[in-house]
């Protein structure tokens, strides 16, 4: 069964770029049938969409962070990454990686990775 | 963007009894794109519903969602302790794709 994983750095530095990696195990990430998403939750909060990924390269984002965040994939190590850059304190959250069921658009998130908190502080 | 309002924010209620959670959309979703999802402390959402009314693999029957336009309900018929938990709807007609506030299943 597909799981996903996603790790990286807990504490970033305001100002820096916050770089998450997602691997995708037992199963492809070059596959027509998913696309691959990025969320995140500050603590006790809400969900926030960052942006979603097609291997073919088709990448949407959330216009609210478009300018600070970029997501590409690395198919031969089955990976999905996530750069944020300029992080301030408000970019606290955790991060999850998910798989969006679809083939011509992404559709819900079906497998979420655990999620992984990164802390933006000095 | 598509804005989602949820109600209530939190709904006490007993095991057995019936909950009904309301999604609220600021305009109409397409094909009815809504999804639900449910999340407990410390753990990812993981999906309910999608399609505003097909339950995903697994799901118990007593998990339905209903509507479709700007309308959209999750309803549990009958609240298994393992049910008090926050619930999410979520949109993917159009992007950026978005989420509800959420509303918190609690005890009585």
């Amino acid at each position: 069964q597909m799981q996903l994983q996603e790790s990286g750095p807990g504490l970033v530095k305001p100002s820096e770029t916050l770089s998450l990696t997602c691997t995708v195990s037992s199963g492809s990430i070059k596959t027509s049938s998913y696309y691959w998403g990025w969320i995140r939750q500050p603590p006790g909060k809400g969900l926030e969409w960052i942006g979603t990924l097609h291997y073919s390269g088709n990448t949407y984002y959330n216009p609210s962070l478009q300018s600070r965040v970029t997501i590409s994939a690395d198919t031969s190590k089955n990976q999905v990454s996530l750069k944020l850059n300029s992080v301030s304190a408000p970019d606290t959250a955790v991060y999850y990686c998910a798989r969006h069921r679809g083939s011509s658009w992404p559709w819900f998130f079906d497998l979420w990775g655990r999620g992984t908190l990164v802390t933006v502080s000095s | 963007e598509i804005v989602l309002t949820q109600s209530p924010g939190t709904l006490s209620l007993s095991p057995g009894e019936r909950a009904t959670l309301s999604c609220r959309a600021s305009q109409t979703i397409k094909n009815s794109y809504l999804a639900w999802y449910q999340q407990k402390p410390g753990q990812a959402p993981s999906l309910l519903i999608y399609g505003a009314s097909s339950r995903a693999t697994g799901i118990p029957d007593r998990f339905s969602g209903s509507g479709s336009g700007t309308d959209f309900t999750l309803t549990i018929t009958r609240l298994e302790p393992e049910d008090f938990a926050l619930y999410y709807c979520q949109q993917y007609g159009g992007s950026p794709f978005t989420f509800g506030p959420g509303t918190k299943v609690d005890i009585k």
